[in-house]
């Protein structure tokens, strides 16, 4: 079965340098969420999309955007890194967010490493 | 301040013993639980999930435990297999956001001694 697909796995930027973050969700999937999760810390939520219009906003700090296009595919732009952003970006989806009970599914997840 | 509080933070059990993790949580507006184990360096992925209305639910090795009006629940694991090893995270999802985020708790780290 298709999962998540998030590209690029591995990223190494300089501090102040702009990374992008891709996901391609399953299909027929409509909402998609990033969560960013620090060595031995939970996921935290970041921002999800509900038919390409953001849905729910969470800890996401001003120097990051999200959004979704037509096709649903989801991008992550952090600009002007920081050490502290060096972490595990997860993507996940799920059919409509609106319904508690549907299963989100992550991704495989893209390690930033900023230096 | 975390939502979903999850203990313990770390647990060491024998291979087929029964591992036992607890979560707590104090929005009563989440109404859906689940259950995910994630291996280093790869993605969550569901194990169990319950909702409020169903005190228990088992799959194969795994049982969910509820207690509503303690808002507690717990994930069992029976038979411990060393290949179970991994960290367990419970989370929650309310149904008043319309993104309906998860919310994790702090994660478990399981040891499955051979």
């Amino acid at each position: 079965a298709a999962g998540v697909i998030q590209s690029p796995r591995h990223l190494i930027k300089e501090k102040r340098e702009t990374a992008t973050l891709k996901c391609y969700p399953i299909p027929r999937h409509d909402t998609v969420y990033w969560y960013q999760q620090g060595p031995g810390q939970d996921p935290q939520f970041l921002i999800s999309f509900y038919e390409k219009m953001q849905s729910d906003k969470g800890s996401i700090p001003d120097r990051f955007s999200a959004q979704q296009f037509s096709d649903y595919h989801s991008e992550l732009n952090m600009s002007s890194l920081e050490l502290g952003d060096s972490a595990l970006y997860f993507c996940a989806s799920s059919e409509w967010g609106g319904n508690s009970g549907n299963t989100i599914y992550f991704g495989e997840g893209s390690w930033l490493t900023v230096v | 301040q975390q939502q979903v509080k999850q203990s313990p933070q770390s647990l060491i059990v024998q291979k087929g013993g029964i591992s036992i993790i607890n979560c707590a949580y104090e929005n009563t507006a989440f109404d859906y639980f689940p259950w995910y184990q994630q291996f280093p360096g790869k993605g969550p992925a569901l194990l169990i999930a319950i909702r409020p209305d169903v005190s228990e639910k088992k799959e194969g090795r795994f049982t969910i435990s509820f207690n509503k009006s303690a808002k507690q629940f717990s994930l069992h694991i029976m038979d411990s297999q060393p290949g179970d090893s991994a960290t367990y995270f419970c989370a929650a999802r309310s149904r008043e956001t319309s993104g309906s985020r998860l919310t994790f708790g702090e994660g478990t780290q399981l040891t499955v001694n051979p």
